[in-house]
């Protein structure tokens, strides 16, 4: 039990369409990153949060974007669905005074796009 | 840029020893992290090299030879449960967030 969870845990979608994961981390992980895991693929990074702002961005499109809230929610939103953008899309979290070897993963929205 | 390699399938006996070995390419090094993920799951840390040597936490060690880029998780008695994904990681910077991952290592414990 890593204390952060997403939501929905399975979606589908059609290409073109927009959609909005979310994710809730635990209290004091202010810190939080999106990772894309396409199927027999280790995860590969999306963009992280840090105090509400976007500090880091891995090799995804403008059209891949976040939000983090005080509540230590995030969302994830993906505009104009491609189909290579099916995938398991997992949140992670790490304290405040840790580093990255340490992430706490969600278990994940498993996003199909047909 | 930053890549790994690590093997692709491993298949080893119930209550044996089995080792996944990582070999690294990377602009800077900053440490190994291991993390297990079982089918429909989320990656859970294992374990963290950041010197030299062998580091073990009960039946799970790994071990970092920096001179060579190369890792290597080691599970001992080893149980049907441990059947998992299990891939190398490497941070991109000093305290850096993001992590590079290798594609992974599927793990198959038969009896």
């Amino acid at each position: 039990e890593t204390g952060v969870t997403q939501s929905p845990t399975h979606l589908i979608k059609t290409r073109g369409q927009q959609v909005t994961l979310r994710c809730s981390s635990q209290s004091g992980h202010n810190t939080v990153s999106w990772y894309q895991q396409a199927l027999g693929q280790g995860p590969q990074f999306i963009f992280q949060y840090y105090r509400e702002e976007e500090n880091g961005r891995g090799n995804f499109p403008p059209r891949f974007s976040g939000l983090q809230f005080p509540n230590y929610s995030s969302e994830l939103n993906v505009n104009a669905l491609e189909l290579d953008d099916s995938a398991l899309y997992l949140c992670a979290s790490r304290e405040s005074t840790g580093t990255c070897e340490k992430l706490f993963f969600g278990s994940g929205t498993q996003l199909s796009v047909l | 840029g930053q890549s790994l390699e690590q093997p692709s399938e491993v298949t080893a006996v119930e209550g044996a020893i089995v080792q996944i070995n990582c070999t690294y390419q990377t602009s800077g090094f900053y440490g190994l992290s291991w993390y297990q993920q079982h089918d429909g799951g989320a990656p859970t840390f294992l374990s963290y090299n950041a010197l030299d040597g062998l580091e073990e936490t009960g039946r799970f060690s790994s071990f970092l030879s920096r001179s060579d880029s190369y890792g290597y998780l080691l599970l001992q008695e080893l149980q049907m449960k441990d059947s998992a994904s299990y891939f190398c990681a490497v941070p991109s910077g000093a305290g850096s967030y993001q992590l590079t991952f290798g594609k992974g290592t599927k793990l198959s414990v038969i009896p």
